[in-house]
């Protein structure tokens, strides 16, 4: 059974920085690409990251380009983003998934990511 | 990139159909066959429903089904039952790099 496990939100202030990470088992991990997407409050899902099965490339939703990094370490089976300047827009539940552009196919629950003073 | 327009609800009796609608322009939607759908139930993990505009995952129920017209992508659920109450979210590749969601559709069971 595939897991998807995310961990890392909390609270923290505007301006401020939080790393998010996401552990996954019971998949083939280093095999493919991984996403992020957000859930702001009362809003849709959206699409926030993804990255390639070993790393080299990288591609953001513009709203969060040179703020946020995704990385992942395939020994460990974990996907990271870092999040830096945070803004009280990027408050949300932020999911980890298995995939890419062509769909989506195993999420976590999320972790809520909560900007504010 | 816009979000996909989604109805904001729809809702049909047990044993009934609905169609959820998807729309987009040739830059998404129209341009590849790579859309998704997810259903959520608040706070849960999201599940894939369809991927490819109409291929179903293992374990997902031949009464769900998917296709596209267009810029328009649709979901059916025939068949309805009190456990399909859910939002529901389509998504489709948008250009070389990115992915973009509907706003979402809440189903309600009556």
């Amino acid at each position: 059974e595939v897991q998807v496990v995310e961990s890392g939100g909390g609270l923290v202030q505007p301006g401020g920085s939080l790393r998010l990470s996401c552990a996954v088992s019971g998949f083939p991990f280093s095999h493919h690409t991984m996403s992020w997407v957000r859930q702001a409050p009362g809003r849709g899902l959206e699409w926030v990251a993804k990255i390639k099965e070993d790393g080299s490339e990288k591609y953001y939703v513009d709203s969060v380009k040179g703020r946020f990094t995704i990385s992942r370490d395939n020994a460990e089976k974990s996907l990271n983003l870092q999040m830096h300047s945070l803004r009280v827009e990027d408050t949300a539940v932020y999911f980890c998934a298995t995939g890419g552009l062509r769909y989506l196919g195993n999420w976590g629950q999320g972790t809520l990511v909560t900007v504010s003073s | 990139q816009s979000a996909l327009t989604q109805p904001r609800s729809v809702s049909g009796s047990p044993g009934q159909s609905v169609t959820i609608s998807c729309t987009g322009t040739s830059s998404d939607v129209g341009g590849y066959n790579y859309v998704s759908w997810y259903q959520h139930h608040p706070g849960k993990a999201p599940k894939v429903m369809i991927y490819d505009v109409n291929e179903r995952p293992s374990g997902v129920p031949d009464r769900i089904s998917g296709s596209k017209s267009g810029n328009t992508a649709s979901l059916t659920i025939s068949g309805l039952q009190a456990e399909d109450e859910a939002d529901y979210y389509c998504c489709s590749r948008a250009g070389t790099y990115s992915l973009v969601f509907g706003g979402g559709t809440k189903l309600t069971v009556l």
